[in-house]
Formats: structure tokens, sequence, C-alpha cells
């Protein structure tokens, strides 16, 4: 069983369209992370979030963490083709210690 | 160092033969992972350190696997008598514990092709 389903698992969109990712779960977590990963890289750390219905801006994208803790969204406006890669969602049980676990991805193609 | 480091970047070997990757994770971080992926898949998780302690190796996928961690810096993974289901990117990170709640530094990954 996943512990993180994300969701879609592939996107492909035009320039200049809004899209919306998400990443969801039964479980309660302290802390939710997204990553950015391009082609032969690590992933990048995009944002933690904390607080439940807490809302986080960069630039173009928005992330928000569900009031109860257990989901996530990723959204992004005007995307860009630089917007392209595989977007993860990492989630702790305990803040201070221990591993992350990661959904899937949702593997983003934005067409100039 | 700046980021975390990784080496190889790209690793053949023949199945039944042992491989050793090495993580060199950025100064200070107390904490160090190591996640495998598939193609274009999520992460799976491996181990983790706490300074030169292992109080997570629950991921480790048999007893072929196996890592360690010296002077709360580098870390070397060593698989024994690869097999093909071993090929995947082998990833490092590492962080410091309470800070930032909870992200990760990584690695670019070591890409090992078990033939």
């Amino acid at each position: 069983t996943q512990l993180l389903e994300q969701s879609p698992q592939f996107l492909s969109i035009q320039e200049g369209e809004n899209l919306t990712v998400y990443c969801n779960s039964s479980s309660v977590f302290s802390s939710l992370q997204w990553y950015r990963q391009e082609p032969g890289e690590g992933p990048v750390l995009l944002v933690t979030v904390v607080t439940g219905g807490e809302v986080k801006k960069l630039k173009r994208l928005t992330f928000q963490f569900g009031d109860a803790r257990k989901d996530s969204s990723l959204h992004i406006t005007a995307a860009q083709p630089g917007d392209t890669g595989l977007y993860l969602c990492a989630a702790r049980l305990n803040t201070n210690a221990g591993k992350s676990t990661f959904g899937d991805g949702t593997t983003l193609t934005v067409k100039p | 160092g700046a980021g975390v480091s990784q080496s190889p970047s790209n690793k053949v070997t023949e199945k039944g033969k042992d491989v050793e990757l090495r993580c060199d994770p950025i100064s200070g971080h107390t904490a160090l992972y190591w996640y495998r992926q598939s193609l274009g898949q999520g992460l799976e998780f491996l181990i983790y350190f706490q300074g030169n302690s292992a109080p997570d190796k629950s991921g480790l996928p048999s007893d072929r696997f196996s890592a360690e961690r010296t002077g709360g810096s580098v870390s070397t993974l060593t698989i024994q008598r690869t097999q093909q289901e071993d090929s995947a990117v082998y990833l490092c990170a590492s962080s410091v514990p309470g800070q930032g709640a909870g992200g990760y530094t990584f690695g670019s990954g070591t890409r090992l092709t078990v033939v």
C-alpha cells in the first residue's frame, strides 16, 4: 500500500496553462515537502509545509497543506517549459528525525 | 562541501560482483539518508544515519545490502553479489534534524547498471 498517492501520474500541457497536482494520504503528517527533479539530477526541495491549512507561494507555484495535514496540492500558474520535470511529494511523521516517505511523483511536460 | 557529492556518477557492473557507492554530505549535516529510484518512479527508502549510527535500516532489501558512515561524514553503501534487479539510481541526501522541518539536500545520484 502506497502511503502517499500522487495524481495525476502524467500531465502534458501547453505553455501558459494552469495545473494542479495532488498528494493524498490517510495518515497525518508533521510536515510535507514538495521536490522537483530533472533528468540526471537529484530532487530539489521546493517547499516545506507544516501547519494545517498553510498556503505558501513561490513565484508562480502555490502549495497548500490540508487542514487535517493528510493531503497537499501544488498549483502552477501560467506554466512554462522550464517547469517540466518530476514533482515529488514527501512526508515525515516526525519533524526532528527519521525518514521521509515519497510519493511516486507527477511527470509534468510543458510544451512551448 | 557546498552540496552533497556522490561517486561514481555511473557504474556498470557484472552480475555477481560487489559495488561500493560513496556519499559525501554537506558539512555539519548530521543526518544522512540513502534512497533508491527506479526509472521515473518515486524514491524507495533504504537507510538513515544519525551521526555514525543507523537507527533505521528497515529499507535495505536484503542482506546483500549494507552501509556504514564514519566520522559523522562520508557514507558508503555496499551491494554484494549484485543482481539485475539492483539496477537503479541510488540517491543520498543529508539534513540537519529539526532544521527546515524536514527538507533534504540530495546529491545527483549514482546510476547503477547490472549486466
